[in-house]
């Protein structure tokens, strides 16, 4: 079974710049999750898709981040400007829709952004 | 809103012996899971050990276990027999429900001496 797929591994901008990201999840998983992971901390939730509706956005910054899951399979983050503090690794996760999970999140190897 | 602490942000073993990483967390739910993540340099985060909260009795897979403590709030890792393949970080989180999204502790990073 293939895993969670992400791309690209790792993107180098200036500020200001965009940049978006890519996230394929597990098939069949219908919750999609991005997470931000600064340097030396934890993952922090982003937004949460189940199937093609956002279910959480509350730690989004709007004004900057989008993200959506057309068509409820692939999922794409866009960050435009571009600041300095969004240097982190942006991270997807997966899960089976309700009913079906056992709390269990399946990452992808996320993708490594350097804001210069 | 949930927390999940763990104060330990960097641990070392020697090779062959055991340690335990600490996780302590904060929440007004009955009903939860805890899970321990282990994160190698530059790879993706995968699942060690998983306990529902219902359950009393502690989570054991091969070398990984839990001490699982609901009343104290803790849930710390024991690993023994610790190998080379063991370095990495090591992410405690909690999860309200099984499709609520995970919220995360600050992490250990753990070094395994040859």
């Amino acid at each position: 079974e293939a895993g969670v797929a992400q791309s690209p591994r790792y993107k180098i901008i200036e500020k200001r710049q965009s940049v978006a990201f890519w996230c394929n999840p597990i098939s069949g998983h219908a919750t999609l999750y991005w997470y931000q992971q600064i340097l030396g901390q934890g993952p922090k939730l982003l937004i949460q898709f189940q199937n093609n509706g956002v279910v959480d956005d509350s730690q989004l910054p709007k004004d900057r981040f989008s993200a959506e899951r057309l068509k409820g399979v692939d999922s794409t983050l866009k960050i435009q400007p571009a600041k300095l503090e969004d240097s982190a690794v942006y991270l997807c996760a997966s899960s089976p829709g309700a009913g079906l999970n056992t709390g269990e999140l399946f990452f992808g190897e996320g993708s490594r952004l350097t804001v210069l | 809103a949930q927390t999940v602490t763990q104060s330990q942000p960097e641990m070392s073993v020697q090779e062959a012996e055991t340690v335990t990483l600490s996780c302590t967390y904060d929440t007004s739910e009955s009903d939860y899971y805890l899970f321990w993540y282990k994160q190698p340099p530059s790879r993706q985060m995968i699942l060690v050990i998983r306990q529902e909260a219902y359950k009393q009795q502690n989570a054991t897979e091969n070398r990984f276990s839990v001490n699982f403590q609901k009343a104290a709030k803790s849930f710390s890792l024991k690993i023994s027999d610790s190998q080379l393949g063991d370095a990495a970080m090591y992410f405690c989180a909690y999860g309200h429900s099984g499709n609520t999204p995970l919220v995360f502790g600050k992490g250990t990073r753990l070094s395994v001496i040859a």
